[in-house]
């Protein structure tokens, strides 16, 4: 299986503060990865989609962007509605694994 | 819109079976790949596996072959999942998600979740 790992395992940040995320894929992944929210008691919420693909409904804030085994998820300017816990996942080869998450909390 | 609304928490015992239900509505069931992705307590996430609602067909995750069957009623829009032989690490949060399309393995909408215990 591919694994996939994230860093840092937590953040701290403030509101207004820009926030990068990484993910590691073991081999390459091209293009195919997508990133999660989740917040506490809820289920994960489709965020970026095909590495840099923005889905419908969420604020141009979150970006993605890199290729192969190298990827990032940035939150330009951090809202506090996006303290949370975010995935990444690759869907090149079953089974698709995630990453173990990073959590984001309020500095 | 689209929703996926499961059925409720379960407790069952360590040997039992569980099957989870998930409701899909707002798009056409047969569409799109159904996926359903468990997460223990505290832990990440873990796909099982997809059923394709169209024609029943399905792909399981080797650490679940022989204990867990997807299966779907397309006159209710309503998939399925059982597990048997129940462990207490089987206790988890179940979610049904919905593939972008057709087996890609990457979820849009997901069901709220369906805590099932395990427990003597």
């Amino acid at each position: 299986d591919i694994q996939m790992t994230q860093s840092p395992s937590t953040l701290s940040a403030s509101v207004g503060d820009r926030v990068t995320i990484t993910c590691r894929a073991s081999q390459s992944i091209s293009s195919w990865l997508a990133w999660y929210q989740q917040k506490p008691g809820k289920a994960p919420k489709l965020l970026i989609y095909y590495a840099s693909s923005l889905e419908s409904g969420v604020p141009s804030r979150f970006s993605g962007s890199g290729s192969g085994t190298e990827f990032t998820l940035t939150i330009s300017s951090l809202q506090p509605d996006d303290f949370a816990i975010y995935y990444c996942q690759q869907y090149n080869t079953y089974p698709g694994t995630f990453g173990q998450g990073t959590k984001v909390e309020i500095k | 819109q689209v929703q996926l609304v499961q059925s409720g928490a379960e407790v069952k015992k360590p040997g039992a079976s569980v099957k989870v239900s998930c409701k899909a509505s707002g798009y056409t069931f047969t569409g799109n790949y159904m996926h359903w992705v468990r997460q223990a307590p505290g832990q990440g996430l873990e796909w099982m596996g997809w059923i394709n609602p169209n024609n029943g067909g399905t792909n399981y995750v080797q650490k679940f072959q022989g204990r867990v069957t997807m299966t779907r009623d397309t006159s209710i829009s309503t998939a399925y999942m059982e597990l048997s032989r129940l462990r207490s690490d089987d206790t988890a949060v179940y979610y049904c998600a919905r593939d972008l399309s057709t087996s890609t393995s990457c979820y849009d909408y997901w069901g709220q979740g369906t805590l099932v215990t395990v427990s003597s």
